[in-house]
């Protein structure tokens, strides 16, 4: 049973660095048989796609997001990670890491909520 | 990329039928059997209920279908119960090797 778990700060600074790692458990993150999924959910909004990644490093980023994020992997650690640059409070949302078996996410984390703020 | 259309909302009474549509373009829902449906219930995680325009996981009830026309999907959900009250989305994979999301839609059981 493939299990997946967010971490990170809870609030970050404008113009600061988003930084959250998703912990894999039941599931080598080296599997080809996944893709690793970034998602979020703005307060009282819809959920909007951010990007996943392939083991092998092949990444897909939203068009609006792309020149902000960045997701890698960490073998060795069995966890993926996501960087959102030059936050701002759009950027508040709730975060889930998900993978996909399928082309859809389909186990998610319990999401953890960032605020951005000064 | 554009959100997927949906519905803001819909309603039905308990052991009734109801639809949730999801429109696209012919780059993202009508070019591909990539369409996938979540339920999300408020302060939970989004649940997958259907993948691949048609197919359940396992688990999921078979009073949800989903099916696919030109560029729109629809996610069917018959003999409706109190405990599908919760947000629908619609999700696709797209000509970019992206994937987007449908606004969502609220489901109300009356």
């Amino acid at each position: 049973q493939v299990q997946l778990q967010e971490s990170g700060p809870g609030l970050v600074k404008p113009s600061q660095t988003l930084s959250l790692t998703c912990a894999v458990s039941g599931a080598s993150i080296s599997s080809g048989a996944y893709y690793w999924s970034w998602i979020r959910q703005h307060p009282g909004k819809g959920l909007e796609w951010i990007g996943y990644i392939h083991y092998s490093g092949n990444t897909y980023y939203n068009p609006s997001l792309k020149s902000r994020v960045a997701i890698s992997v960490d073998t060795s650690k069995n966890q993926f990670s996501l960087k959102v640059s030059s936050v701002t409070a759009a950027d508040t949302a709730v975060y889930y890491c998900a993978n996909s078996a399928v082309v859809a996410p389909d186990i998610w984390g319990q999401g953890t909520m960032v605020t951005v703020s000064s | 990329q554009s959100a997927l259309t949906q519905p803001a909302s819909v309603s039905g009474s308990p052991g009734q039928s109801i639809t949730i549509s999801c429109a696209g373009t012919s780059s993202d829902v009508g070019g591909y059997d990539y369409v996938s449906w979540y339920q999300h219930h408020p302060g939970k995680v989004p649940k997958l209920m259907i993948y691949d325009v048609s197919k359940r996981p396992s688990g999921v009830s078979n009073r949800f279908s989903g099916s696919k026309s030109g560029n729109t999907a629809s996610l069917t959900i018959s003999g409706l119960q109190a405990e599908d009250e919760a947000d629908y989305y619609c999700n696709s994979y797209t000509s970019s090797t992206t994937l987007v999301f449908g606004g969502g839609t609220k489901l109300t059981v009356l």
